[in-house]
């Protein structure tokens, strides 16, 4: 079945890093994506990751996939004030559609 | 390059309406998905379409209906209004096939209330 989990909150100070988690039940997905999205916005694709790699690093962005746990991270470095909004974790189904399976998003908020 | 439009940004309707709303992907982007997003359940596909074909489908009622034209500009349109409707329907554009097709991007969405 398709069902992906996410933490609802998390909070960090200003220049800390931040762990964002995620469990998928599909192991069929293809790719896995973030998503981020700021008050009265749409969605911001951050990064993706393919369903054969186990790392990926972009900026102040890492991505960690553990297939066998069915287990996404993203750990943003460094974290800013401008980085407090809602992260959405997706995976993207096997099939030729694009089809996204979205989480309930994590809310981060940053302390300065 | 511009991005994906989503027209009109607000809409108020008043229950037993019908609404149409309108997405125009990226230039070259060849499939439209939408989706619903609600508090309570939160983001959900409702459906995707490629070269004017409805190509899946989410669980939804019939209520819920879209079209996709030869510029690959799409729309949805949503019959019958009830307050439950009340929504930010976000669609997102993709190249739609090929080994590039690994990236979906949204609009800002339309913020639909229903009273």
């Amino acid at each position: 079945g398709e069902d992906v989990e996410q933490s609802l909150f998390l909070s960090v100070r200003e220049g800390d890093s931040s762990v964002i988690n995620c469990t998928y039940t599909d192991s069929s997905s293809t790719y896995l994506y973030w998503y981020k999205q700021e008050p009265g916005a749409g969605l911001q694709l951050l990064t993706y990751i393919f369903s054969n790699m186990d790392m990926k690093q972009d900026q102040r962005l890492t991505v960690l996939l553990n297939k066998k746990d069915k287990h996404l991270s993203l750990r943003i470095a460094d974290t800013q004030t401008g980085d407090s909004a809602i992260y959405f974790c997706a995976e993207k189904t096997r099939d030729s559609s694009y089809k996204l399976i979205f989480g309930s998003g994590t809310r981060l908020l940053v302390r300065p | 390059k511009a991005g994906v439009t989503q027209t009109p940004r607000y809409l108020i309707k008043t229950r037993g309406q019908q609404v149409t709303l309108s997405c125009s992907p990226i230039s070259g982007h060849r499939s439209v998905s939408w989706y619903q997003q609600t508090p309570g359940q939160g983001l959900q596909f409702l459906f995707e379409y490629f070269s004017e074909t409805q190509r899946n489908k989410g669980n939804f009622p019939g209520r819920f209906s879209g079209r996709q034209f030869s510029n690959s500009r799409s729309e949805m349109n949503v019959s019958t209004l009830e307050l439950g409707d009340s929504a930010l329907y976000l669609c997102a554009s993709s190249l739609g096939v090929g080994s590039m097709n690994t990236e979906a991007f949204f609009g800002q969405g339309t913020r639909l209330t229903v009273v």
